[in-house]
């Protein structure tokens, strides 16, 4: 399996409170993704990152900011946690040595939002 | 915009029963094609993946998808299933931002 650390792994929080969750991976993958999972809606991509300080909105961007200052960490913040950001986030690497290389993820942290 | 569409919710077969699940992406052109499987409560891994070439696909766990360009479609097969084969399994399409575009996804249920 593919280095990739999810932190937190379970995380309950209240509604209107700022969250942070963490990839870390030690592939020195350059892209990384955020994706959330909910059932009946698959996989959405949030946002991306094509290298350090690169990033780029995905599909359900809205209420989600990311950052990436180092290669290794792709951190995705909710900046007021709101019910309908209780689901499960995947972070994903992939090292795009071919175009749409395949994706590798991680554990998922799972989210509630009360 | 690309996307691909699982058209079943929930399948439920016996053991060594065979297995078809049905993909079908909406782009015309060049596309990567892939499935993953997730099993309970773990992390999505890669079933097998289309780029070129053969359109017949192995891939791991005596799985195979066959690419049909004709019917946009990329449907996964197993002969004969196992329950341990009971999972959610996902097709995807390469995006033109370099991610992955998923299906919602099929619930597999095998029944010993």
């Amino acid at each position: 399996d593919a280095g990739i650390t999810q932190s937190p792994r379970h995380k309950v929080t209240e509604t209107g409170t700022p969250v942070t969750l963490r990839c870390h991976q030690t592939e020195n993958h350059r892209y990384m993704y955020w994706y959330r999972q909910d059932p009946g809606h698959g996989l959405r991509l949030i946002h991306y990152s094509y290298g350090v300080k690169d990033t780029d909105k995905g599909e359900v961007s809205d209420g989600y900011s990311v950052s990436r200052s180092k290669t290794e960490d792709f951190l995705l913040t909710l900046e007021s946690a709101t019910s309908s950001q209780t689901s499960v986030y995947f972070c994903a690497i992939s090292d795009r040595a071919s175009y749409n290389s395949p994706l590798h993820f991680g554990n998922g942290t799972r989210l509630t939002v009360t | 915009a690309q996307s691909v569409s699982q058209h079943n919710h929930h399948v439920i077969l016996s053991e060594a029963a065979s297995l078809e699940l049905g993909c079908n992406y909406s782009y015309g052109g060049t596309v990567n094609l892939f499935w993953y499987v997730q099993y309970p409560g773990q992390h999505l891994q890669l079933l097998l993946k289309y780029f070129s070439g053969d359109p017949l696909v192995k891939g791991i766990k005596g799985f195979e998808a066959e690419f049909i360009k004709s019917k946009f479609s990329f449907n996964l097969r197993k002969p004969s299933v196992q329950w341990s084969d009971t999972a959610e399994y996902f097709c995807a399409v390469g995006g033109s931002q370099g991610n992955l575009i998923f299906g919602k996804g099929t619930k597999l249920s095998v029944k010993p």
